[in-house]
């Protein structure tokens, strides 16, 4: 059974960046997309962006100029970078493996909540 | 403003049908699978349906997807209280180069 499993701080202060990384266990990266989507409390499902296994990536274009994701296959991780973090950045982040590229998400990680404060 | 237009909410009682609609355009649901997503208060989004009207395995079959030109609906019969959630639909969108997510719709148990 595949898991993901999203780690990284849970308190980041404004201007800064988030790094996030997510852990696949059950299964390997290779040959798949996979995903960064957050949700502010209370409201809906944001597609950040998609790295695939050989490095390829695409990104939300409001988020695009501050995104950048990156993969190490070699440790079934991936991971998320965010710039110049915000209030409006505070979210729950979660990372998701896409089926065949664009056909729906079918694992998720459990979400991880990054808070944006001084 | 979301991409994907769903009803804010629905409600029916248990036993009941139910259908939520999404709907897009040319650039997404018109030209790529749809997907639909259930969300249980507190937890992560779950796949119930891909490409249009599959179902992965473990989804029971009371949970059903169709898509007709740019909308798209996703059909819950014999509802039941467990099904209380927010529901999703998602796309990839051609003109953007990005997946969308509709706003959700909030599905109440009467």
């Amino acid at each position: 059974q595949v898991q993901l499993q999203e780690s990284g701080p849970g308190l980041v202060k404004p201007s800064e960046t988030l790094s996030l990384t997510c852990t696949v266990s059950g299964g390997s990266t290779s040959s798949y997309f996979w995903s960064w989507i957050r949700q502010p409390a209370g409201k809906g499902l944001e597609w950040i962006g998609r790295i695939y296994s050989s490095g390829g990536t695409n990104y939300n274009p409001s988020l695009k100029s501050r995104v950048t994701l990156s993969a190490d296959t070699s440790k079934n991780q991936f991971s998320l970078k965010l710039t110049s973090m915000t209030a409006a950045d505070t979210a729950v982040y979660y990372c998701a493996r896409g089926v065949g590229g664009a056909r729906g998400f079918d694992y998720w990680g459990h979400g991880t909540l990054v808070t944006v404060s001084s | 403003q979301s991409v994907l237009t769903q009803p804010p909410s629905v409600s029916a009682a248990p036993g009941q049908k139910v259908t939520i609609s999404c709907s897009g355009s040319s650039s997404n649901i018109g030209n790529s699978y749809v997907s639909w997503y259930q969300q249980l208060p507190g937890t992560a989004p779950k796949l119930l349906i891909y490409d249009n009207n599959r179902r992965p395995s473990g989804i029971p079959d009371r949970f059903s997807g169709s898509k007709s030109g740019t909308s798209a609906t996703l059909g819950i019969t014999g509802l039941q209280t467990g099904d209380e959630a927010d529901y999703y639909c998602g796309t990839w969108d051609t003109s953007l180069s990005a997946y969308v997510f509709g706003a959700g719709t909030k599905i109440t148990v009467l």
